[in-house]
């Protein structure tokens, strides 16, 4: 079976630190991995998504980047946090194209103070 | 524009009554549609996904209709529990996008004893 994993759970960061928060896919290969937010009381918005190594595509511009190193880890960074960056991270995979469920990861909060 | 639009935001049943839930969204060309339940600091998880050719379709407890005409979809909890407590997602995607998704906002259930 598969499964996804991404942490820290929770984190508060002063304005201005780096982050770097992580995901790994475990049981599948070569998924496409998604980066989305969740402002508080809003919808879920796509921020990056990867069809396979090195391949990043942004949807919004932003203070946020991320990476994958490796085929089932998908890294969301920044050098300089905001405080409009405080939310909830959810890293998520799907098999493929549209017709495929996505499957999301436990999230992250992230406080930026 | 695609959107998505959820009603109503919040809502608050006693155990055991049933609900629905109404879904309108805008996004074309249409792919499928998904319902996701959040719970409070989760990730959300799949209950259902239909695809143009499907009006309705349960999981359970719950059941999700699709009028693809119209542009509408609903998602009936019958029986409600203490368990449902939660947030409900409808999420579209559209046919010629990958796995691009538009989230509606959610409706927010609470179910009291």
């Amino acid at each position: 079976s598969q499964t996804i994993h991404q942490w820290p759970a929770t984190l508060v960061q002063p304005v201005g630190s780096p982050l770097s928060l992580e995901c790994t896919v475990e049981g599948t290969s070569n998924p496409n991995l998604y980066w989305y937010r969740q402002a508080a009381g809003r919808g879920l918005q796509l921020l990056f998504y990867s069809v396979g190594i090195g391949q990043i595509s942004s949807e919004v511009p932003q203070n946020l980047s991320a990476s994958r190193p490796q085929d089932r880890q998908f890294i969301l960074s920044s050098k300089k946090l905001l405080l409009s960056d405080s939310g909830f991270y959810l890293c998520a995979w799907s098999w493929g194209l549209s017709g495929n469920t996505i499957y999301f990861g436990e999230g992250s909060w992230l406080t930026v103070v | 524009k695609n959107q998505v639009e959820q009603s109503p935001q919040s809502l608050i049943i006693l155990e055991g009554k049933n609900c629905t839930l109404q879904c309108n969204y805008t996004v074309s060309p249409f792919s499928n549609l998904r319902w996701y339940k959040q719970d409070t600091g989760r990730g959300p998880v799949s209950l259902t996904i239909m695809t143009f050719s499907e009006n309705t379709k349960s999981n359970g407890r719950y059941t999700a209709t699709l009028d693809a005409d119209t542009k509408q979809s609903s998602l009936h909890i019958t029986a409600s529990q203490l368990s449902d407590s939660a947030s409900y997602i409808c999420v579209v995607t559209r046919n010629n996008a990958g796995n691009m998704l538009t989230f509606g906002g959610g409706t927010r259930l609470m179910v009291k004893p």
